[in-house]
């Protein structure tokens, strides 16, 4: 079975500091990957998506990016910290392309102080 | 454009009674659907989902969805609740070309004794 793995669960990180958040899938190769995030209260808003390695597309303009340096392995970041980057931030993978089934991590607690 | 329409923002019910959580979708052909649960805290689970023939779905912890095309509706179902079925609920569309799956805001759940 399709397995995504988040790192680290929980952040605390003080404003213009930088930013890792790692993602590695097992259980399938070449999947597209796709990180969300999730304000409180709110729904998930869709940042990049990769749909092979060194391929990212991103949706909206902001202070992140996102890397994909090898088939499993989906790296969010940001150089520099703002305040409202805090979020719960879930990386997911397809499970079949093309269907639009997502298999999800556990997600990244993160607060920007 | 694609969309995904949950009405409720939040809805209460008694433990032991029944359960509908509403779903409505726009697109034009005919879409891959998905539910998820979100437990607070976690990542997405996939409850359940339909891509083609039988409309009424089961999916996993006792929950059903039918799917209605001329109502462009998805609801989910479920013949009587348990206090552990409380969380967030998300009604989603998939297999909608440009490799994104849409999701709706969200429904959250609550369950009293």
């Amino acid at each position: 079975s399709q397995t995504i793995h988040q790192w680290p669960a929980t952040l605390v990180q003080p404003v213009g500091s930088p930013l890792s958040l790692e993602c590695t899938v097992e259980g399938t190769s070449n999947p597209n990957l796709y990180w969300y995030r999730q304000a409180a209260g709110r729904g998930l808003q869709l940042l990049f998506y990769s749909v092979g390695i060194g391929q990212i597309s991103s949706e909206v303009p902001q202070n992140l990016s996102a890397s994909r340096p090898q088939d499993r392995q989906f790296i969010l970041s940001s150089k520099k910290l703002l305040l409202s980057d805090s979020g719960f931030y879930l990386c997911a993978g397809e499970g079949a392309r093309g269907t639009g089934e997502l298999f999800f991590g556990e997600g990244s607690r993160l607060t920007v102080l | 454009a694609q969309s995904v329409t949950q009405p409720d923002i939040h809805i209460t019910v008694s433990e032991g009674a029944s359960l509908e959580l509403r779903c409505n979708y726009s697109y034009g052909a005919t879409p891959y659907l998905f539910w998820y649960v979100q437990s607070p805290g976690q990542g997405l689970q996939l409850l359940l989902k339909y891509f083609s023939g039988d409309t009424l779905v089961q999916g996993i912890k006792g929950f059903e969805a039918e799917f209605k095309r001329s109502q462009s509706s998805f609801n989910l179902r479920k013949p009587s609740v348990h206090w552990s079925d409380a969380a967030e609920y998300f009604c989603a569309v998939g297999n909608t070309g440009g490799f994104k799956t849409i999701f709706g805001a969200g429904t959250r759940l609550f369950v009293k004794a």
